[in-house]
């Protein structure tokens, strides 16, 4: 089943700026993933947060983690057009089943 | 590395025919195998967790019988929509988890099947 909510539901931004999602969910966790697809395509697996973890970094993404308003954010800096993609924050309850967002679709103006 | 592919990437048939997707991981033994569904503009609604050699656990409100799949393999994955019709037309994507690799919680996504049925 779905769990999580992700807003705002679509971005429309200039290249250069910066991209914040955010995703909250219901139940406890072990981790919560973020993933971008293409129009289309399959998943790419972007980051991983644990629930012990606060914030993580990788290149230009930033997530951040606050389990007791569970709830997620996505942070991609200095966008690019090849950034337009919708994101999808997926959580893990300790059974490798990961419950879907709803999602955000990004779209970066040049 | 973790590569996941699937096959074939879109179908079209026709309404009571069964179509088999196959799943298969490319550079990685797949333990658990995943297979989701999508609508246009919809999110991933998880189906069926398969585990190699054992049967398939299915979501509430999945038919298992509409369903079939087949984990044969630490690589290989097959989905097969029996007697499909209109409404089961949709994009099915699977993934792939390594249980045994350093990342077990990353699932690894295969690039989808678009089953269209006329």
């Amino acid at each position: 089943s779905q769990q999580g909510e992700e807003d705002p539901q679509a971005l429309s931004i200039q290249e250069g700026e910066n991209a914040t999602m955010n995703c909250s969910y219901k139940t406890s966790i072990n981790n919560l993933q973020w993933y971008r697809q293409n129009s289309g395509r399959g998943l790419v697996h972007l980051i991983l947060i644990r629930s012990n973890e606060r914030e993580k970094h990788s290149g230009r993404l930033r997530v951040t983690l606050d389990t007791s308003k569970k709830s997620s954010s996505l942070l991609i800096t200095a966008s690019r057009a090849a950034d337009t993609a919708s994101y999808f924050c997926a959580t893990d309850a300790n059974d490798y089943k990961l419950s879907f967002g709803a999602g955000t679709t990004v779209t970066v103006r040049a | 590395g973790a590569v996941v592919s699937q096959h074939p990437s879109w179908v079209i048939c026709k309404s009571g025919t069964s179509v088999k997707i196959e799943c298969r991981s490319l550079d990685f033994q797949a333990t658990t195998m995943f297979w989701y569904r999508q609508f246009p503009k919809q999110s991933l609604m998880l189906m069926a967790t398969s585990n190699e050699g054992s049967k398939a656990t299915y979501e509430q409100g999945v038919e298992k019988d509409k369903f079939l799949i087949n984990h044969a393999s630490l690589t290989l994955s097959t989905l097969t929509v029996t007697s499909a019709h209109p409404e089961d037309s949709s994009f099915y994507i699977c993934s792939a988890r390594d249980g045994s690799g350093r990342h077990q919680e990353t699932q690894y996504f295969g690039p989808g099947t678009r089953l269209l049925v006329l």
